[in-house]
């Protein structure tokens, strides 16, 4: 079975802090990586995309992939009450079709 | 801007009702998938298609089926509805060449 595996949280974070969000995957094949935000209710939003080894910076958003590890982070800098949200890691593994497997999530509260 | 839309934000239906989810986008996406959503489950992947009339099971396609006569129209059916299938229905597109995956904005169905 292909996973991918978050910590479920809560993370809780002050403002102004760095939120930092963990994703392992089990498909050493994996190509493509994939952060998505998703508030209560709402459906889920694309908010960052990686595809090689590295750091990937977005304004106040990092993506960090390392293929090695089979390990993927999104960090939020300078974390805001608005960034409270669950935190989806999606991977497109190699399957041959492009289909995404999602972790179940992490829960970010960033407090006032 | 992609926009992907679902026919229902809300929807209440009978045990044994025949069920019909309806999801378009207006970008000429190839893919488009129907995921369901549930708590401490994540989201899981029912089917998906990559191009008209052509479908392809995920990995819980008990219980659905799928149509998909125009690019642009992807619709799930529930043959004959269950309260285990009281859930959030999210309907998503991606071009061909992109793995970028766009949501609607979900169907929460509730089946008494």
């Amino acid at each position: 079975q292909k996973e991918v595996e978050q910590n479920s949280g809560p993370l809780s974070v002050p403002e102004g802090a760095i939120a930092s969000l963990n994703c392992t995957y089990s498909d050493r094949g994996s190509q493509s990586f994939f952060w998505y935000r998703q508030y209560s209710g709402k459906s889920p939003e694309l908010i960052m995309s990686i595809y090689s080894n590295g750091d990937k910076e977005d304004g106040r958003f990092t993506a960090q992939l390392n293929k090695a590890s089979q390990y993927v982070s999104l960090l939020i800098r300078d974390s805001q009450p608005s960034d409270s949200a669950t935190y989806l890691c999606a991977v497109m593994m190699n399957s041959g079709y492009s289909t995404l497997t999602f972790g179940k999530g992490t829960m970010l509260l960033v407090s006032p | 801007d992609v926009k992907v839309t679902q026919s229902s934000r809300y929807l209440v239906k009978r045990t044994g009702e025949k069920v019909f989810l309806e999801c378009v986008q207006d970008m000429d996406h190839e893919n488009m998938f129907w995921y369901r959503q549930d708590p401490g489950l994540g989201l899981r992947l029912i089917y998906f298609s990559y191009d008209v009339k052509m479908k392809e099971k995920g990995d819980i396609p008990e219980g659905y089926s799928v149509s998909r006569e125009k690019k642009e129209r992807f619709s799930l059916i529930l043959e004959s509805a269950s309260t285990n299938q009281t859930s959030m229905y999210l309907c998503a597109s991606s071009p061909l060449l992109k793995r970028e995956q766009y949501f609607g904005p979900g169907t929460r169905l509730t089946v008494t």
